[in-house]
This record gives C-alpha cells, sequence and structure tokens, in this order.
C-alpha cells in the first residue's frame, strides 16, 4: 500500500537554527498538507498546497515558515529560525479533494 | 468550543467490549474522517463518511454521522487490547482547501 514518508524521524535542534523537516508523498496525489502536534494536544493544521502553490494557511504558518515541492516527488517544510515553542511533532500528509487524506509516521522536532 | 470535537475524552474498557466515541463539529461539512494515533506515532486513516451518507462500516468499525446534529459516533465491537490508542475525528469543510480540522481525540484504554 502506498505511504507517505516522513524524514527524519526525529531531530534536535537549537534555538535560532534552521530546520527543514522532508516528505514524500503518494505519488499520485495532488494536495498536500502540514500538520503539527504538541505533545499531549491536539494535531493542528498549518498549510495546504496545491498546484505548486499554497492554497490555505493556519495563523500558526507564520513568516518563519515556507513549503516547497523542489521537484516532482518531495513535499518540505522549513522553519527559518526555530523557537522552543516550535518543538512538536510534524506530520505530512497527502490526498485528492474531498477523499482520504493520508499522514505520514510524523517528524518529532525538539528545540533546545 | 472548536470544530471537531470528542467526547468522552478517556474512556477505559475491557477486552470484548464495545467502544463508542462521540465527535460534534460546528460547519457544513464534505466528509468526516476518523484516525487512530498510538502513543508517539503517526495518524492511521480509519474511516471516511460523506455528508450524504448516514453510516458505513469496515470490520468492528461502524461510524455514524447525523448531519442536522453535526454528530458522529465511532463503535469499535468487541475491543481488542491492540484498540488502545487515542481516536480523532477529522472534518473537511466545504468552505476550505479540503483541509482536515481535527478534534481533541478520545483516548482510549482497553484492559486486558
Amino acid at each position: 500500500e502506498p505511504e507517505v514518508t516522513q524524514t527524519p524521524s526525529h531531530q534536535v535542534t537549537q534555538m535560532g537554527q534552521e530546520v527543514i523537516l522532508r516528505c514524500v508523498p503518494i505519488s499520485n496525489h495532488l494536495y498536500f498538507y502540514w500538520y503539527r502536534q504538541i505533545l499531549g494536544q491536539k494535531v493542528e493544521f498549518l498549510v495546504s498546497f496545491y498546484n505548486n502553490e499554497i492554497s490555505e494557511k493556519s495563523e500558526i504558518f507564520d513568516d518563519q515558515f515556507s513549503v516547497e515541492r523542489p521537484d516532482g516527488s518531495n513535499f518540505t517544510l522549513k522553519i527559518r529560525s526555530t523557537k522552543l515553542e516550535d518543538s512538536a511533532m510534524y506530520f505530512c500528509a497527502s490526498g485528492h479533494a474531498g477523499n482520504t487524506i493520508y499522514f505520514g509516521e510524523g517528524s518529532w522536532l525538539t528545540v533546545v | 468550543s472548536q470544530q471537531g470535537e470528542e467526547d468522552p475524552q478517556a474512556l477505559s474498557i475491557q477486552e470484548g467490549e464495545n467502544a463508542t466515541m462521540n465527535c460534534s463539529y460546528k460547519t457544513s461539512i464534505n466528509n468526516l474522517q476518523w484516525y487512530r494515533q498510538n502513543s508517539g506515532r503517526g495518524l492511521v486513516h480509519l474511516i471516511l463518511i460523506r455528508s450524504n451518507e448516514r453510516e458505513k462500516h469496515s470490520g468492528r468499525l461502524r461510524v455514524t454521522l447525523d448531519t442536522s446534529k453535526k454528530s458522529s459516533s465511532l463503535l469499535i465491537t468487541a475491543s481488542r487490547a491492540a484498540d488502545t490508542a487515542s481516536y480523532f475525528c477529522a472534518t473537511d469543510r466545504t468552505d476550505s482547501s479540503y483541509k482536515l480540522i481535527f478534534g481533541s481525540g478520545t483516548r482510549l484504554l482497553v484492559r486486558p
């Protein structure tokens, strides 16, 4: 069964450093997403991406965040200057409009 | 409260019993999806129910949707210890870019 893959599974970074989280969505999907989940809290929407551009973003997704689809398979989330409160599990997801959205296993980010 | 609120927040049952989790939401939806999350792991898709459907089954899972009450329920029959996890409902709202908004989740403990 096709799946969304994410790397790294864990990353520890110093506050102020840049972080890039990588995702390979399911190959024929057209919609891509990033979500995050702070430990013990609900899953929060960050951004959706369709047709090579952001289609919607949340208030969390400020100027420190950016997304890119550099080639036909990867989808990345960049955090420019990490803060302590960016520590969370980050999930990539993909799907077709109005259908099942599939999530990856997540990338644990710890900012110290 | 926010779109997609589950109750109860936590549920503890004996193996073999049925578990029922409820989800309420506020706005019109295209579909509602249920996910399972084992501690520290990714989101596993369980079932999608569309706004024009009232009930769906998948193995030991039964999902109902009442759009007039803006609520859904997930029933797990004959529960097993391996069903211990958090369960989330997520709504695909009609006024959004096919993104999902997650509820707070129900933590299910199935005692052997």
